[in-house]
């Protein structure tokens, strides 16, 4: 089956520095990449959606400075959450896409971020 | 907009029961609805797919159902494990992205 794999598992670092997390389909190619962020007991948040090649689409309350999201390759997308601070630490999953609405999303195993 | 809803929020049943989770969408005009699994602390593992077309799909010990009339879809884990204890999730597409339910938490006791 379709695979997305995301690194690093878990992050732990100081207050102010930025941190990159990847996100790679592995036998798919991924058309539309999606990153949200899960709070304890809560259910998904989206971030923001982005497409190969082209600039990444935030929602609403999302700050586009704060994470910054590349999908460079259709195999490959980033989200770097920069200068990091306490209010930053959460679950951050991403997820992808091949073609069309009809297809389905496969996500990755998620990123546990912790900022001391 | 879709608003999905799942009942119950958390369920707890012993080893070999049959188990029934719930799901209903607002609007009917869906491409498909998925159905995932949530183990804590990981990401979502998608189960099953069902598109607009079919009524039910089946894998291995798992069947859901669609009824896209009435906006509900249902899923069946037979003969359940305590390996199939989780968080259980649907998702239905809503303009470019997945709105999901708030999920039902499911206990499988030994």
């Amino acid at each position: 089956g379709a695979v997305v794999s995301q690194h690093p598992s878990r992050v732990i670092c100081k207050s102010g520095t930025s941190v990159k997390i990847e996100c790679r389909s592995l036998d798919f190619q991924a058309t539309t990449m999606f990153w949200y962020r899960q709070f304890p007991k809560q259910s998904l948040m989206l971030m923001a959606t982005s497409n190969e090649g082209s600039k990444a689409t935030y929602e609403q309350g999302v700050e586009k400075d704060k994470f910054l999201i590349n999908h460079a390759s259709l195999t490959l997308s980033t989200l770097t959450v920069t200068s990091a601070h306490p209010e930053d630490s959460s679950f951050y999953i991403c997820s992808a896409r091949e073609g069309s609405l009809d297809q389905p999303q496969h996500f990755g195993d998620g990123t546990r971020l912790s900022i001391l | 907009k879709q608003e999905v809803t799942q009942i119950p929020a958390a369920l707890s049943v012993p080893e070999g029961e049959n188990l029934v989770l719930n799901c209903s969408f607002t609007d009917s005009a869906i491409y498909n609805l998925q159905w995932f699994r949530q183990d804590p602390g990981k990401g979502l593992t998608s189960l099953l797919l069902i598109q607009s077309s079919q009524r039910e799909q089946t894998s291995g010990r798992l069947n859901a159902s669609l009824d896209k009339s009435s906006g509900r879809s249902t899923l069946y884990i037979a003969a359940s494990q305590p390996g199939d204890s989780a968080t259980y999730l649907c998702a239905v597409p809503d303009d470019y992205k997945l709105s999901f339910g708030a999920g039902t938490t499911v206990t499988v006791r030994a």
